[in-house]
């Protein structure tokens, strides 16, 4: 199975921080990376798909890059409703498709 | 508007069985791959079953495999998880999902019900 190591596992930030996520694959996913937000009682939300592709509807200071192993969620800006938990999930070919443990934003 | 709800989750003892659905609105149904995932409280996301739009293909964690059977029934826009000889590692809020493109990227997911396996 392939696994998937967020870093760090939690971090504290301040509305107007730049806040990068990374999470490394344990074999080459290509461009195969999605990044989830989660707040607390609520279902996951896809924010990007394919490494770096913004769906629908999320907002631009969201930013996905790299491919292989190692990848990056970037927020610009951080607004209050950003304060929540991120998830990256491996979408490779196979299953199972294996998600992070998780990084969660909190307010400084 | 595009909406997943589940439902049947709630208190099973171990061994027993529980059949978890899904009703889906606001889109096509049958032209998606549908999941469910679950998630442990406390914890991250756990993949646990896919289903193909059309053709039945299916896929399972190995966890669940030889005790979960996921199924779907197009003419209902429903989709099923029936869950048998649950343990209490099974224990998790379940959400269905439906998948963006191919099998594994969700850009739609339920609110989830709860399964508790407790004696």
């Amino acid at each position: 199975d392939i696994q998937m190591t967020q870093s760090p596992s939690s971090l504290s930030a301040s509305v107007g921080d730049r806040v990068s996520i990374t999470c490394r694959a344990s074999q080459s996913i290509s461009f195969y990376l999605n990044w989830y937000q989660q707040k607390p009682g609520k279902a996951p939300n896809l924010l990007i798909y394919a490494a770096s592709r913004l769906q629908s509807g999320v907002p631009s200071r969201f930013s996905g890059s790299g491919s292989g192993t190692d990848f990056t969620l970037t927020i610009s800006s951080l607004r209050p409703e950003d304060f929540a938990t991120y998830y990256c999930q491996q979408s490779y070919s196979t299953p199972p498709w294996t998600f992070g443990q998780g990084t969660k934003v909190e307010f400084k | 508007e595009v909406q997943l709800l589940e439902s049947g989750g709630g208190l099973a003892q171990p061994g027993g069985s529980l059949r978890l659905s899904c009703a889906a609105s606001g889109f096509t149904f049958s032209n998606y791959a549908m999941s469910w995932v679950r998630q442990a409280p406390g914890k991250g996301p756990e993949w646990v079953s896919s289903i193909s739009g059309t053709t039945g293909y299916t896929n399972y964690a190995d966890s669940v495999k030889g005790r979960f059977t996921i199924s779907r029934d197009n003419s209902k826009d429903t989709l099923y998880l029936q869950m048998n000889s649950l343990r209490a590692e099974d224990t998790a809020f379940y959400y269905c999902a439906k998948a963006l493109t191919g099998w594994a990227t969700y850009d739609i997911w339920g609110q989830g019900t709860m399964v508790t396996v407790s004696s």
